[in-house]
């Protein structure tokens, strides 16, 4: 079955140090999202791509990095400039148009 | 810039009955989509139902359903006969409706979220 599968579940990050959150789609979907969630808010969007070898800035990116080397992957990096790293990450992934997005089952980042 | 509030941050409805979750948004826009995406424990999120705003006729997916008043800029999530494995956060989103490359108009915007209990 076709899905987006997110890793590891949890990770624990040490001051000073980046982290890389990995997601991999087999939906073959063009677009892909990373979100960012914490405790009463809703999602927030940290970076989105929507073809390969681009991507754009959404809401709150700083202190965060991204590539899309692949259209099947968009993994995602939490630097040391991200000084409140510690949240619920979720990776999602849609079709061209006005289709909903697919999610993944999230990683939780917590600090050392 | 388009916002989504949910005023419900919690709500209970007893197993079998009715419930009622709302969501407001505020747009200058014509064209644009809505969803209802559930979070149980687990922490997936799993779309529930999407309305298109061009549609006057309001979604329905099982027990689910929406009223979508789109003059008042509401959609509201109404779930029958509640089940246990109901239980969960409720976001509702907003999405604009054209693509383009290079634009964030695939981009979801989300409410804070409500949280159902359902009684046994």
């Amino acid at each position: 079955d076709g899905g987006i599968t997110q890793s590891p579940k949890y990770l624990f990050r040490k001051e000073g140090q980046n982290v890389t959150l990995s997601c991999e789609q087999n939906l073959n979907h063009d677009a892909m999202y990373w979100y960012r969630q914490d405790p009463g808010q809703g999602l927030r969007l940290i970076y989105y791509s929507q073809i390969v070898n681009d991507f754009q800035k959404g809401d709150i990116a700083e202190g965060y990095s991204v590539s899309r080397e692949k259209k099947e992957s968009f993994p995602l990096t939490v630097t040391s400039a991200q000084k409140n790293p510690t949240a619920f990450y979720l990776c999602a992934s849609s079709k061209q148009g006005p289709q909903p997005q697919h999610f993944g089952d999230g990683t939780r980042l917590s600090i050392l | 810039a388009q916002t989504v509030t949910q005023s419900q941050p919690e709500m209970s409805v007893q197993e079998a009955e009715t419930v009622t979750l709302s969501c407001t948004y505020d747009t200058s826009e014509s064209d644009y989509y809505l969803f209802w995406y559930k979070q149980p424990p687990s922490r997936q999120m799993i779309l529930v139902i999407r309305q298109e705003a061009y549609k006057q006729q309001n979604a329905t997916e099982n027990r689910f359903s929406v009223n979508f008043q789109k003059a008042a800029k509401s959609f509201s999530l109404k779930i029958s006969d509640s089940q246990l494995g109901d239980a969960a956060m409720y976001f509702c989103a907003y999405r604009r409706g054209s693509w383009n490359y290079g634009g964030s108009q695939g981009n979801l915007i989300f409410g804070k979220g409500t949280k159902l209990s359902v009684k046994p």
